[in-house]
């Protein structure tokens, strides 16, 4: 089945740095990749939806200086959350959708990000 | 606008219940709904509904699509310790390249 590797599955930070959070389709082209944002014991909440060779289109509210994302390859799309604050540590997941077969979307592992 | 609304947000259950979960949704031009069971971590694929009134079966769980009423359940019987998750519906609408994801549905099932 198909794969979607994310990686780091988990990073601390000192506040004022920015992490980098990268998100692969491992078995297929993904031209679209999408970006979450969860909270504990709640659902996911879209942040941006990633395509391939142009820009990220941001949910509202979403900061897109604040998170960053870069879709250069079919296979490779990054969250660059830059100046991170406390209040941006929480579990980012990212999901790709493999349009040729069931349509069902693939999730990385997540990333657990903690900002001291 | 575009939603997705997930019934009841908890649900705490005894082992051998059997517990249903709602998914109402507000979509323009419908393509899919999706349901998905996470964990501690990434989401899994549970079933993929395109058309009404078609049970999709794996196990103990099933789930069914209403395209009239504009709603699906998820059923779980006989349910276990393992079964607690959260549960999450979304839905594709044909404009393609946009999910939209429910509240989702926190389950518990204690021994």
């Amino acid at each position: 089945g198909a794969v979607v590797s994310q990686h780091p599955s988990r990073v601390i930070c000192k506040s004022g740095t920015s992490v980098k959070i990268e998100c692969r389709s491992l078995d297929f082209q993904a031209t679209t990749m999408f970006w979450y944002r969860q909270f504990p014991k709640q659902s996911l909440m879209l942040m941006a939806t990633s395509n391939e060779g142009s820009k990220a289109t941001y949910e509202q509210g979403v900061e897109k200086d604040k998170f960053l994302i870069n879709h250069a390859s079919l296979t490779l799309s990054t969250l660059t959350v830059t100046s991170a604050h406390p209040e941006d540590s929480s579990f980012y997941i990212c999901s790709a959708s493999r349009r040729t077969n069931t349509g069902e979307l693939f999730f990385g592992e997540g990333s657990r990000l903690t900002v001291l | 606008e575009d939603k997705v609304v997930q019934s009841p947000l908890s649900l705490v259950v005894h082992e051998g219940d059997t517990v249903t979960l709602n998914c109402s949704y507000e979509v323009t031009n419908f393509r899919s709904l999706l349901w998905y069971k996470q964990e501690k971590k990434a989401p899994t694929f549970l079933f993929m509904l395109t058309s009404s009134g078609i049970e999709k079966k794996s196990g103990r769980l099933s789930s069914i699509l209403d395209k009239k009423e504009l709603f699906s359940i998820l059923n779980i019987t006989a349910t276990q310790t393992g079964d607690s998750a959260i549960y999450l519906c979304a839905v594709e609408p044909n404009t393609g390249n946009q999910f939209y994801f429910g509240t989702g549905t926190s389950l518990t099932v204690i021994p």
